[in-house]
């Protein structure tokens, strides 16, 4: 399993666009990223997937670098709603034991 | 459509008597997976099926705990005999296919061990 790591925390206004860097220097070949978020009181949510580049959804955008040792998850225009727990996890996506979830990122959005 | 359906939403027990989480995965989805959450540990792996075979179990905590999958529509976490620091959520989940990243998750069961 590649070892994350993305900070505890981190404050952001509404409006303002937010991103969240997860650190993954031993990422495999056949690994994919992931993003989760979690409502207080809810079971986690996915929000979105890539191997490299760039993907995006409705929801938000990742970027992956060409070395992908690192992924940015990026929410643009936050509203307070927003505020939830945000987890990479980084794995082969062919094993079940892969979606170990790591502590996560406390995004809290404020008025 | 329905999601992953978790029953019960909320159990308070006492030290010693069995407890028995259910789980109703998605309909089509074969694989589903069993997490617990604390305050002090996170998100914890416990279990995971594929196809209603368990594939992994080294996250289940102690003999304590066992997980059954007798089809495609049902699973069952049983903690039998419970201790006060079995005192968590309890998550399911479920995914279709093989393994395509994107886990649905329940609601959760919030036990309580006194």
């Amino acid at each position: 399993l590649a070892k994350t790591t993305q900070p505890i925390s981190m404050d952001s206004y509404e409006g303002q666009e937010v991103n969240i860097t997860c650190s993954h220097n031993n990422i495999a070949t056949n690994d994919y990223i992931t993003w989760y978020q979690q409502f207080p009181s809810q079971g986690p949510r996915f929000i979105i997937q890539g191997y490299k580049t760039k993907v995006t959804n409705e929801v938000a955008s990742l970027f992956i670098p060409a070395d992908r040792k690192s992924s940015t998850l990026s929410l643009p225009r936050v509203s307070l709603s927003d505020t939830a727990v945000y987890y990479c996890l980084v794995g082969d996506i062919n094993y079940g034991q892969n979606f170990v979830f790591g502590p996560g990122t406390r995004l809290s959005v404020l008025p | 459509d329905a999601g992953v359906i978790q029953s019960p939403r909320h159990e308070v027990t006492e030290m010693g008597q069995e407890v028995t989480l259910r789980c109703k995965p998605i309909s089509g989805h074969n694989s589903l997976f069993w997490y617990r959450q604390t305050m002090m540990r996170g998100l914890e792996l416990l279990i995971y099926f594929n196809n209603n075979v368990p594939i992994d179990d080294s996250g289940m905590p102690e003999d304590r705990f066992s997980a059954k999958m007798p089809n495609a529509s049902f699973s069952t976490l049983k903690i039998q005999p419970s201790e006060p620091r079995d005192s968590a959520v309890y998550f399911c989940a479920s995914s279709q296919g093989e393994y395509t990243g994107e886990l649905f998750f329940g609601e959760g069961s919030r036990l309580t061990v006194l």
